[in-house]
C-alpha cells in the first residue's frame, strides 16, 4: 500500500524549532519528488517546500525561506522538514506529499498531516 | 507567483445535480493544473491532474477542461460523497499555489 506518516509536529514557542519527518512507504521514494503542503487552522493549503527526486533540488516558499530547510534520506524512505524561528503563522496542519513527477507535478498521495502550534 | 482564484466560493447543490466549479490563473499554467477534494478532517485527495486527466480510482462523473489561464472541474452528477472543498492548483511555475477553494454543500 502506497502511504505516507507525517511526525514530529506539537506544540513550540515563537523562536523555537521543530523537525518534521515523514515515512514513506509502498513506492520507489528516490525517484519522486516530495513536498510539504501546510494548512493554516480553517484556511486554505500553501505549498512550503519541494525536493527534487533527481539532483535533490530544492525549493522553498517566500515565507519559510531562510528559517526552512526541506532534506530527504532516500535509503530510509523518509522526508524531513527542518523548521526553525518559528512564528505564529507557521502554525498549521503540515501534510507531506508525493508528486507524480520527479521534478515537479501534481500532489497523488497525501499523508494524514502533523499538527505544528506556535504558541507562548 | 502566480494567483490563482476561484468561484464561486460557495456553491449548494441538490444530489444528482451538476455542479461546475471554475478556476483562473493570473498567467498562463499551460496544462499544468490539478484538482483536488478535501473533506472535513481529511488529508487533500488528487482529482484531476493535466487539466483533465482523472487520477486512480476517481469516478467518471468528475471531468476536467481548460488550458493557459481558465480551468473547470464538472461534477455531472453530484452523490452525497461529493460534498466537500474542492482546490485548483497550478505546478508550472514555482511556488506552486493553490486557488482559495469552493465549498460544494448541499442545497
Amino acid at each position: 500500500e502506497v502511504q505516507l506518516v507525517e511526525s514530529g509536529g506539537g506544540l513550540v514557542q515563537p523562536g523555537g524549532s521543530l523537525r518534521l519527518s515523514c515515512a514513506a512507504s509502498g513506492f520507489t521514494f528516490s525517484t519522486y519528488a516530495m513536498s510539504w503542503v501546510r494548512q493554516a487552522p480553517g484556511k486554505g493549503l500553501e505549498c512550503v517546500s519541494t525536493i527534487s527526486g533527481g539532483n535533490s533540488g530544492t525549493n522553498y516558499a517566500d515565507p519559510v525561506k531562510g528559517r526552512f530547510t526541506i532534506s530527504r534520506d532516500n535509503s530510509k524512505n523518509t522526508l524531513y522538514l527542518q523548521m526553525n524561528s518559528l512564528r505564529a503563522e507557521d502554525t498549521a496542519i503540515y501534510y507531506c506529499a508525493k508528486s507524480r513527477g520527479s521534478y515537479g507535478g501534481a500532489f497523488d498521495i497525501w499523508g494524514q498531516g502533523t499538527m505544528v502550534t506556535v504558541s507562548s | 507567483e502566480i494567483v490563482m482564484t476561484q468561484s464561486p466560493a460557495t456553491l449548494s447543490v441538490s444530489p444528482g445535480e451538476r455542479a461546475t466549479l471554475s478556476c483562473r490563473a493570473s498567467q498562463s499554467v499551460s496544462s499544468n493544473l490539478a484538482w483536488y477534494q478535501q473533506k472535513p478532517g481529511q488529508a487533500p485527495r488528487l482529482l484531476m491532474y493535466g487539466a483533465s486527466t482523472r487520477a486512480t480510482g476517481i469516478p467518471a462523473r468528475f471531468s476536467g477542461s481548460g488550458s493557459g489561464t481558465e480551468f473547470t472541474l464538472t461534477i455531472s452528477s453530484l452523490q452525497s460523497e461529493d460534498f466537500a472543498v474542492y482546490y485548483c492548483q497550478q505546478y508550472n511555475n514555482w511556488p506552486f499555489t493553490f486557488g482559495p477553494g469552493t465549498k460544494v454543500d448541499i442545497k
